[in-house]
């Protein structure tokens, strides 16, 4: 139980485009998503908390025009990166949480904007 | 964004080797995760510690929760090759779905067979 698939698994896009990705949780109710940007050899960093129905609470020195969250129902999460440019380059990644305090991770999706 | 102070950055080591990394922070965290992360993988969950002092063991894994809740280490005995990956501690604050996490830097582990 408590899997969470992204889609797509990987991307390349031309830069300026927008790119959309999704995050499912598949056999839960996820209360809120949480959206991560890795880079290589790096960390995971958050870029935002969404919560259904709500809009999402994005971390200090993310943009949130660029970076656009719906979290429109309680399986579904999407991020769309806007007008998308080579240092948007990144593998992200998703995680959904329910009631219980545990996160369950996607297999997160890798982005090259050319 | 605050990170966790997490040593080592990288290991290597033979194979059957027991293997020590721990995360340290400045301020206190409610709960301690540890987690696995393959080449172009989301992270996997290896061990939850949710109170100050407790130990816990999963298989070959063993993880404690600092007394001060400031640090935690992770522990892996006999390694194997398929204990390759990065190893990442997570500390959270609160105590429902909504709690973030933030993330240690992360412990590149080398298994030579």
């Amino acid at each position: 139980g408590a899997v969470v698939s992204q889609h797509p698994s990987w991307v390349i896009c031309k830069s300026g485009t927008s790119v959309k990705i999704e995050c499912r949780s598949l056999d839960f109710q996820a209360t809120t998503m949480f959206w991560y940007r890795q880079f290589p050899k790096q960390s995971l960093m958050l870029m935002a908390t969404s919560n259904e129905g709500s809009k999402a609470t994005y971390e200090q020195g993310v943009e949130k025009d660029k970076f656009l969250i719906n979290h429109a129902s309680l399986t579904l999460s999407t991020l769309t990166v806007t007008s998308a440019h080579p240092e948007d380059s990144s593998f992200y990644i998703c995680s959904a949480a329910w009631v219980v305090n545990e996160q369950f991770f996607g297999p997160g999706t890798r982005l090259t904007v050319l | 964004g605050q990170q966790l102070n997490q040593s080592p950055q990288s290991m290597f080591i033979q194979e059957g080797e027991d293997v020590s990394m721990n995360c340290t922070s400045s301020s206190i965290f409610n709960t301690w995760l540890w987690y696995k992360q393959d080449p172009g993988e989301g992270p996997v969950l290896l061990i939850a510690l949710y109170k100050a002092g407790e130990l816990t063991s999963n298989g070959r894994l063993t993880a404690q929760f600092g007394i001060t809740r400031k640090d935690s280490f992770l522990n892996i005995s006999a390694s194997i090759p398929s204990d390759v990956g990065i190893y990442f501690c997570a500390g959270q604050r609160g105590e429902t779905s909504g709690s973030r996490l933030t993330f240690g830097e992360g412990t590149q582990l080398t298994v030579n067979p």
